[in-house]
Protein backbone atom coordinates (compact mmCIF):
# COMPACT_ATOMS: atom_id res chain seq x y z
CA UNK A 1 0.00 0.00 0.00
CA UNK A 2 1.35 3.09 -1.25
CA UNK A 3 -0.97 4.96 1.65
CA UNK A 4 -1.88 8.77 0.60
CA UNK A 5 0.02 10.10 -1.88
CA UNK A 6 0.25 14.57 -2.60
CA UNK A 7 1.80 15.72 -5.97
CA UNK A 8 3.38 18.18 -6.75
CA UNK A 9 5.68 18.06 -3.69
CA UNK A 10 6.61 21.72 -4.27
CA UNK A 11 4.45 24.90 -6.63
CA UNK A 12 5.49 27.99 -7.05
CA UNK A 13 2.76 29.99 -8.71
CA UNK A 14 2.29 33.52 -9.73
CA UNK A 15 -0.72 35.47 -8.28
CA UNK A 16 -4.17 34.50 -10.85
CA UNK A 17 -2.83 31.29 -11.69
CA UNK A 18 -4.76 28.30 -11.15
CA UNK A 19 -3.41 24.74 -10.38
CA UNK A 20 -4.53 21.74 -9.05
CA UNK A 21 -3.20 19.91 -6.21
CA UNK A 22 -3.37 15.97 -6.57
CA UNK A 23 -4.19 13.42 -3.77
CA UNK A 24 -5.04 9.60 -3.87
CA UNK A 25 -5.34 6.99 -1.29
CA UNK A 26 -5.49 2.97 -2.01
CA UNK A 27 -6.43 2.07 1.15
CA UNK A 28 -10.29 2.18 -0.19
CA UNK A 29 -10.91 5.07 2.66
CA UNK A 30 -14.44 6.49 2.26
CA UNK A 31 -13.68 10.10 4.05
CA UNK A 32 -10.84 11.76 2.76
CA UNK A 33 -9.73 15.70 3.71
CA UNK A 34 -7.73 18.73 2.37
CA UNK A 35 -5.94 20.68 5.42
CA UNK A 36 -3.49 23.93 5.00
CA UNK A 37 -1.04 24.64 7.94
CA UNK A 38 -0.40 27.67 8.17
CA UNK A 39 2.65 29.58 10.17
CA UNK A 40 2.85 29.15 13.53
CA UNK A 41 -1.08 27.49 13.43
CA UNK A 42 -2.53 24.11 13.47
CA UNK A 43 -4.37 22.58 11.04
CA UNK A 44 -7.53 24.23 9.15
CA UNK A 45 -9.92 21.95 7.65
CA UNK A 46 -10.51 23.51 3.63
CA UNK A 47 -12.89 20.75 2.01
CA UNK A 48 -13.58 17.39 2.75
CA UNK A 49 -15.56 14.54 1.50
CA UNK A 50 -17.24 11.19 2.95
CA UNK A 51 -17.44 9.40 0.02
CA UNK A 52 -17.48 9.45 -4.21
CA UNK A 53 -19.56 12.42 -5.16
CA UNK A 54 -20.30 13.85 -1.73
CA UNK A 55 -18.13 17.36 -1.01
CA UNK A 56 -18.42 19.52 1.85
CA UNK A 57 -17.35 22.65 3.06
CA UNK A 58 -14.48 22.97 6.31
CA UNK A 59 -13.45 25.93 7.49
CA UNK A 60 -11.45 27.89 5.27
CA UNK A 61 -13.09 26.34 1.26
CA UNK A 62 -12.92 30.15 0.33
CA UNK A 63 -10.56 29.87 -2.91
CA UNK A 64 -10.81 26.57 -3.13
CA UNK A 65 -12.74 23.67 -4.84
CA UNK A 66 -12.52 20.13 -4.86
CA UNK A 67 -14.07 17.10 -6.41
CA UNK A 68 -14.38 13.56 -5.44
CA UNK A 69 -16.00 11.04 -8.89
CA UNK A 70 -14.07 8.14 -7.46
CA UNK A 71 -13.04 6.56 -3.97
CA UNK A 72 -9.18 6.80 -4.56
CA UNK A 73 -9.12 10.31 -5.61
CA UNK A 74 -9.82 14.07 -4.14
CA UNK A 75 -8.06 16.90 -5.91
CA UNK A 76 -7.85 20.72 -4.55
CA UNK A 77 -8.47 23.15 -6.99
CA UNK A 78 -7.20 26.68 -6.79
CA UNK A 79 -9.01 29.27 -9.74
CA UNK A 80 -6.88 32.08 -8.97
CA UNK A 81 -4.30 32.16 -6.91
CA UNK A 82 -3.61 34.92 -4.07
CA UNK A 83 -0.53 35.25 -1.56
CA UNK A 84 -2.60 34.13 1.44
CA UNK A 85 -3.07 30.71 -0.73
CA UNK A 86 1.15 30.31 0.08
CA UNK A 87 0.75 27.22 3.07
CA UNK A 88 1.83 23.53 3.19
CA UNK A 89 -1.11 21.64 2.24
CA UNK A 90 -2.02 17.99 3.26
CA UNK A 91 -4.56 16.09 2.18
CA UNK A 92 -5.68 13.09 4.68
CA UNK A 93 -7.90 10.16 4.71
CA UNK A 94 -9.92 8.13 6.94
CA UNK A 95 -11.93 4.44 7.51
CA UNK A 96 -14.33 5.99 10.48
CA UNK A 97 -12.55 3.16 12.65
CA UNK A 98 -9.07 4.07 12.39
CA UNK A 99 -6.92 7.04 12.53
CA UNK A 100 -6.25 9.70 10.12
CA UNK A 101 -3.57 9.36 7.58
CA UNK A 102 -2.04 12.15 6.05
CA UNK A 103 -0.31 12.12 2.69
CA UNK A 104 3.25 14.01 2.72
CA UNK A 105 2.40 17.65 1.76
CA UNK A 106 2.62 20.31 -1.04
CA UNK A 107 4.59 23.23 -0.26
CA UNK A 108 2.96 25.67 -2.52
CA UNK A 109 4.18 29.57 -2.74
CA UNK A 110 2.12 31.98 -4.88
CA UNK A 111 4.37 35.35 -5.91
CA UNK B 1 -18.40 24.50 16.14
CA UNK B 2 -16.48 22.08 18.66
CA UNK B 3 -14.05 23.43 20.62
CA UNK B 4 -10.89 20.96 21.22
CA UNK B 5 -8.38 22.41 23.58
CA UNK B 6 -4.71 21.77 24.30
CA UNK B 7 -2.78 22.76 27.02
CA UNK B 8 0.03 23.50 27.02
CA UNK B 9 0.69 25.51 24.16
CA UNK B 10 4.53 24.66 23.88
CA UNK B 11 6.89 23.28 26.77
CA UNK B 12 10.34 23.02 26.87
CA UNK B 13 12.06 20.30 28.75
CA UNK B 14 15.53 18.67 29.53
CA UNK B 15 16.71 14.75 28.45
CA UNK B 16 15.43 12.49 30.49
CA UNK B 17 12.20 14.68 32.08
CA UNK B 18 9.04 13.10 32.01
CA UNK B 19 6.35 15.22 31.14
CA UNK B 20 2.71 15.28 30.07
CA UNK B 21 -0.05 17.85 28.42
CA UNK B 22 -3.66 18.06 27.70
CA UNK B 23 -6.37 17.55 25.52
CA UNK B 24 -10.08 19.05 26.44
CA UNK B 25 -12.92 18.21 24.20
CA UNK B 26 -16.81 18.49 24.40
CA UNK B 27 -18.02 14.92 26.67
CA UNK B 28 -21.21 14.74 25.04
CA UNK B 29 -21.73 12.56 22.20
CA UNK B 30 -18.50 11.19 22.22
CA UNK B 31 -17.28 9.14 19.46
CA UNK B 32 -13.56 8.90 19.76
CA UNK B 33 -10.06 10.93 20.31
CA UNK B 34 -6.94 11.46 18.09
CA UNK B 35 -3.34 11.94 19.38
CA UNK B 36 -0.75 12.66 16.25
CA UNK B 37 2.96 13.40 16.49
CA UNK B 38 3.89 15.92 13.72
CA UNK B 39 7.48 16.65 13.08
CA UNK B 40 8.81 19.48 11.47
CA UNK B 41 8.59 19.54 7.66
CA UNK B 42 6.92 15.86 7.84
CA UNK B 43 2.92 14.89 7.73
CA UNK B 44 1.00 14.42 11.14
CA UNK B 45 1.52 10.33 12.03
CA UNK B 46 -0.92 8.68 14.14
CA UNK B 47 -0.13 7.61 17.62
CA UNK B 48 -3.42 6.55 19.36
CA UNK B 49 -7.20 6.13 18.65
CA UNK B 50 -8.60 6.35 22.21
CA UNK B 51 -12.74 5.37 22.28
CA UNK B 52 -13.68 3.77 25.85
CA UNK B 53 -13.69 5.64 29.39
CA UNK B 54 -10.76 4.42 30.81
CA UNK B 55 -8.88 3.74 28.37
CA UNK B 56 -4.82 3.83 28.41
CA UNK B 57 -2.66 3.09 25.68
CA UNK B 58 1.45 2.98 25.58
CA UNK B 59 3.62 3.08 22.73
CA UNK B 60 7.36 2.62 23.81
CA UNK B 61 8.02 6.09 26.15
CA UNK B 62 5.02 7.34 25.50
CA UNK B 63 1.17 7.12 27.19
CA UNK B 64 -2.29 8.06 27.05
CA UNK B 65 -5.00 8.32 29.10
CA UNK B 66 -9.05 8.83 28.64
CA UNK B 67 -11.82 10.94 30.67
CA UNK B 68 -15.21 10.79 28.52
CA UNK B 69 -17.27 12.07 31.08
CA UNK B 70 -15.31 14.95 31.94
CA UNK B 71 -13.75 15.99 28.62
CA UNK B 72 -10.35 15.53 28.56
CA UNK B 73 -6.99 13.03 27.86
CA UNK B 74 -3.78 13.39 29.06
CA UNK B 75 -0.77 12.22 26.76
CA UNK B 76 2.74 11.27 28.63
CA UNK B 77 6.19 10.97 27.91
CA UNK B 78 8.12 8.98 30.12
CA UNK B 79 12.16 10.52 29.97
CA UNK B 80 11.93 12.66 26.97
CA UNK B 81 15.04 12.26 24.33
CA UNK B 82 15.75 15.36 21.66
CA UNK B 83 13.84 12.94 19.15
CA UNK B 84 10.42 13.09 20.81
CA UNK B 85 10.78 16.85 19.84
CA UNK B 86 7.87 17.92 17.75
CA UNK B 87 3.97 18.77 17.76
CA UNK B 88 1.14 16.60 19.91
CA UNK B 89 -1.89 17.05 18.00
CA UNK B 90 -5.53 15.72 19.27
CA UNK B 91 -8.27 15.28 17.38
CA UNK B 92 -11.91 15.24 18.01
CA UNK B 93 -14.39 13.73 15.58
CA UNK B 94 -17.45 14.94 14.82
CA UNK B 95 -20.28 11.76 16.05
CA UNK B 96 -22.90 12.72 14.09
CA UNK B 97 -25.43 14.40 12.40
CA UNK B 98 -24.28 16.47 8.67
CA UNK B 99 -20.61 16.87 9.91
CA UNK B 100 -20.30 13.08 10.34
CA UNK B 101 -16.27 12.24 9.28
CA UNK B 102 -15.21 15.95 10.21
CA UNK B 103 -12.35 15.94 12.54
CA UNK B 104 -11.42 19.19 14.50
CA UNK B 105 -7.79 19.36 15.39
CA UNK B 106 -6.78 20.90 18.20
CA UNK B 107 -3.66 23.43 18.14
CA UNK B 108 -1.63 21.34 19.35
CA UNK B 109 1.44 21.71 22.52
CA UNK B 110 4.58 22.15 20.81
CA UNK B 111 7.19 20.00 22.89
CA UNK B 112 11.43 20.95 22.83
CA UNK B 113 13.81 18.34 24.35
CA UNK B 114 16.93 19.98 25.30
CA UNK B 115 19.80 17.37 25.18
Amino acid sequence: NAGVTQTPKFRILKIGQSMTLQCAQDMNHNYMYWYRQDPGMGLKLIYYSVGAGITDKGEVPNGYNVSRSTTEDFPLRLELAAPSQTSVYFCASWSSTDTQYFGPGTRLTVL
Amino acid sequence: ILNVEQSPQSLHVQEGDSTNFTCSFPSSNFYALHWYRWETAKSPEALFVMTLNGDEKKKGRISATLNTKEGYSYLYIKGSQPEDSATYLCAFPNAGGTSYGKLTFGQGTILTVHP
